[in-house]
């Protein structure tokens, strides 16, 4: 059975440009969470989504939003892209919405210039 | 919102000794602490969970301890080995917020041979 995969797994952007990130998730899995990995830090929340609703939101501006789709992949997308987006987007998937394993993906790591 | 503090940053073992993690949280409420490994530039992937209703849980050389009261849980990874270098991340969620997770800052954790 595939993991989590996301695309692309690395990408360059410049400040002011706008990025997609994708994820699927793992079959059978109906909620996709995003976290966003800042170099030396945790992950930080930003996204959860079961069933195709937003069910969480962290504290991350409104230049980020996301959604998910029928077959349950989501997108990631982030505008007017500043320096300190650099980072590695985790993305996550879990059989329900409810305290389990997240099963991450290998990430996305935008490094904004 | 929930706060995970963690300690050490890093720590450094001999091979064959213990190790010991530990992290506290803010939020009463949470009921649910996962233990994730990452591996250099590879995904997080859980190595052990515990929720609330339970003190302590074992797999193998891996050992998590909770105190509800003092609002803190510790990893314990006895004889350690080589390939338990890594950076190992706590983790606390609650039931109101669904399956997000606050991380903690990460520990990197260096056994050497």
């Amino acid at each position: 059975d595939a993991g989590v995969t996301q695309s692309p797994t690395h990408l360059i952007k410049t400040r002011g440009q706008h990025v997609t990130l994708r994820c699927s998730p793992i079959s059978g899995h109906k909620s996709v969470s995003w976290y966003q990995q800042v170099l030396g830090q945790g992950p930080q929340f930003i996204f959860q989504y079961y069933e195709k609703e937003e069910r969480g939101r962290g504290n991350f501006p409104d230049r980020f939003s996301a959604r998910q789709f029928p077959n349950y992949s989501s997108e990631l997308n982030v505008n007017a892209l500043l320096l300190g987006d650099s980072a590695l987007y985790l993305c996550a998937s879990s059989l329900d919405r409810f305290p389990g394993e997240l099963f991450f993906g290998e990430g996305s790591r935008l490094t904004v210039l | 919102g929930e706060n995970v503090e963690q300690h050490p940053s890093t720590l450094s073992v001999q091979e064959g000794d213990s190790a010991v993690i530990k992290c506290t949280y803010s939020d009463s409420a949470s009921n649910y602490f996962p233990w994730y490994k990452q591996e250099l530039g590879k995904r997080p992937q859980l190595i052990i969970d515990i929720r609330s209703n339970v003190g302590e849980k074992k797999d193998q050389r891996i050992a998590v301890t909770l105190n509800k009261t003092a609002k803190h849980f510790s990893l314990h990874i006895t004889e350690t080995q080589p390939e338990d270098s890594a950076v190992y991340f706590c983790a606390a969620s609650y039931p109101a917020a669904g399956n997000k997770l606050t991380f903690g800052g990460g520990t990197r954790v260096l056994v050497k041979p």
